[in-house]
Order: structure tokens, then sequence, then C-alpha cells
């Protein structure tokens, strides 16, 4: 089955620099890659995906890059601002979205 | 509002008893599912569902049961609860895009 590596576990960064979390998946039929944050106490919620016929999306602050070949993917948030603190988990899915395994999560500090 | 629903969102109950973990979607998706997550960590599959009458276990080994016997309604079962069933239960639904949409979750502690 499908399974997925998060790195870093915790990252600390100052207020304004940029913070980048790594995945990598190993079903190469995985076509659905998403990002969610989880806020403290709080419900994770979608704030970037990428389909594997894409190579790069952004959105803001945040970007999202895929290298099908090496089967990993990556999210990157530059500026970073304290409301930015929150565990980001990465996750993979094959066609359809069904069976979406998660990451471990990064647990990400944005010092002010 | 169209969103997804938990209940209840804090259980605390003693060993051995009976649980239902509620969960109720207003968005018409068709699949949902069940994580378990301790707080900030893991997100554990360990129920999904494509559709009515359509359940499958997921890759974490789970001693609950799950039914869904409408397109809307999703529940979690718990025949007899112990101490290692102590988590945080988050259900979810999506459409075919693959976009999940989640409750706010239903935190339970067994004594």
């Amino acid at each position: 089955g499908e399974n997925v590596e998060q790195h870093p576990s915790t990252l600390s960064v100052q207020e304004g620099d940029s913070a980048v979390i790594k995945c990598t998946y190993s079903d190469s039929a995985s076509n659905y890659f998403p990002w969610y944050k989880q806020e403290l106490g709080k419900r994770p919620q979608l704030i970037i995906d990428i389909r594997s016929n894409v190579g790069e999306k952004k959105d803001q602050r945040i970007a999202v890059t895929l290298n099908k070949t090496a089967k990993h993917f990556s999210l990157h948030i530059t500026e970073t601002q304290p409301e930015d603190s929150a565990v980001y988990f990465c996750a993979a899915s094959i066609p359809g979205g069904f069976k979406t395994i998660f990451g471990a999560g990064t647990r990400l500090f944005v010092k002010a | 509002e169209a969103d997804i629903y938990q209940t209840p969102r804090y259980l605390v109950i003693g060993t051995g008893k009976k649980i239902t973990l509620e969960c109720s979607q207003t968005m018409g998706h068709d699949k949902m599912y069940w994580y378990q997550q301790d707080p900030g960590m893991e997100l554990h599959l360990i129920h999904y569902s494509y559709g009515v009458n359509s359940t499958e276990k997921g890759d974490l080994s789970s001693e609950s049961t799950v039914s869904r016997i409408r397109t809307e309604h999703f529940p979690l079962t718990l025949e007899s609860a112990r101490p290692s069933h102590t988590s945080q239960y988050l259900c979810a639904s999506s459409w075919n895009t693959g976009e999940l949409f989640f409750g706010e979750g239903s935190r339970l502690t067994v004594l």
C-alpha cells in the first residue's frame, strides 16, 4: 500500500523567513497530493494541492512542487508569519481520491 | 450551511462500555472516512466508505465498526471500550476530487 514519509518533524523559523517541508511517496499510481494545516485544537484544513500532471502550483505565499520521477513533493511557505504556526500534513491518494494516506506531520513554529 | 458534524465532541467513559460516535455531512459527498489521531500527531485511516452499504477497513487495525445506511451518516461504534481506545476520532468526507473535509473531531477518554 501507499506510504508517505514527511520531514522534518519539527521546524522552527524566524518571522519573515521561508519554510520548506518535504514528502516522499511510494505508490507511483498516486496522482493527487494535498497539504493540510491543523492549528492547535482545530480540524485539518486543505491549504493547497497538486495533481500529477502539474509540476508546481502557487497560491500567494504558499507553493507546492512535485517531482514524479523521484516521487517527492514539497511545500514552500515564504515570508512566514506567526499565524503560520501549526502542524502541516502532506498526503497522497490514488485516482478517484480514495484512501488518502497522510505523512506524520511537521510542527512549524514561527517566532516573532 | 454545508458542513460535517461530529457528536459528541468530548466523551469520558468507563472500560467495557459500548459507545457510538456520530458523523453526519450535509455536502452530499459519497465518500466518508474515519481517522484516528492523537492530538497533533499522525492521522491514521481506520475506516472508509465509497457509498451506501459500502464500508472498508483502513490501514490501521481498529476494533471499531462502522455502518453506512444513509449517504449523509457514518457512525463509528466500539462494542467494549478500553483505555487503549483513548484518542481523537476525526470523520471526513469528499467528492471524487480528493479534497477531504474534516469534522471537528470526537475526543474519547476511556478510564
